[in-house]
């Protein structure tokens, strides 16, 4: 199993305050994602890194912003949680050639109440 | 833009059959790769099977192949000895190949497969 870890894995937070999450890898891949997942919507892509500080914006990156301040750490902050952001939130890394597959983390659950 | 789209929400089969599960795609380039995941109630997504748009040949792996029709832009998945611990949802996956690397999910499938 690739060496991918998030954190927390399950959070309540309140509306209004910011949340980070955290995704951590161990396999040294240049990319990295973050997903959410709500029923009916699969998985829906937030933002995403191509390398270091090198960050770019999926379809549904309002509300939400990353940083990448190192190879291994991913992180992804909703600057002010709001209860449509109640979500599953999965963490990806990818090094694309040879396989182009990508790899996925345990995932976060969160709730905004 | 490119969407990927599984047209059906949920399907079901008996132990031991055979079930295809069904996903459509729109791109405009050539070279891409296709993938179907797998989700079992654990959450964890896994890697079923992988296509890449330059080969003809369909993907096989073990009791999973897929139907690629480039032309119709069309990835079935088929699984044949259908087993209990396939039952998850089943999502069909598209990358570009080259540019901003990003992969399109579709909304998924859930099987259920009956005893």
């Amino acid at each position: 199993d690739a060496g991918i870890t998030q954190s927390p894995r399950h959070k309540v937070t309140e509306t209004g305050t910011p949340v980070t999450l955290r995704c951590h890898q161990t396999e040294n891949h240049r990319y990295m994602y973050w997903y959410r997942q709500d029923p009916g919507h699969g998985l829906r892509l937030i933002h995403y890194s191509y390398g270091v500080k090198d960050t770019d914006k999926g379809e549904v990156s309002d509300g939400y912003s990353v940083s990448r301040s190192k190879t291994e750490d991913f992180l992804l902050t909703l600057e002010s949680a709001t209860s449509s952001q109640t979500s599953v939130y999965f963490c990806a890394i990818s090094e694309r050639h040879p396989s182009y597959e990508q790899y996925f983390g345990p995932g976060t659950r969160l709730t905004v109440t | 833009a490119q969407t990927v789209t599984q047209s059906q929400p949920e399907m079901s089969v008996q132990e031991a059959e055979t079930v295809t599960l069904s996903c459509t795609y729109d791109t405009s380039e050539s070279d891409y790769y296709l993938f179907w995941y797998k989700q079992p109630p654990s959450r964890q997504m896994i890697l079923v099977i992988r296509q890449e748009a330059y080969k003809q040949q369909n993907a096989t792996e073990n009791r999973f192949s897929v139907n690629f029709q480039k032309a119709a832009k069309s990835f079935s998945l088929k699984i044949s000895d259908s087993q209990l611990g396939d039952a998850a949802m089943y999502f069909c996956a598209y990358s570009t190949a080259s540019g901003t690397y990003k992969y399109i999910f579709g909304t998924g499938t859930r099987l259920k497969v009956l005893a």
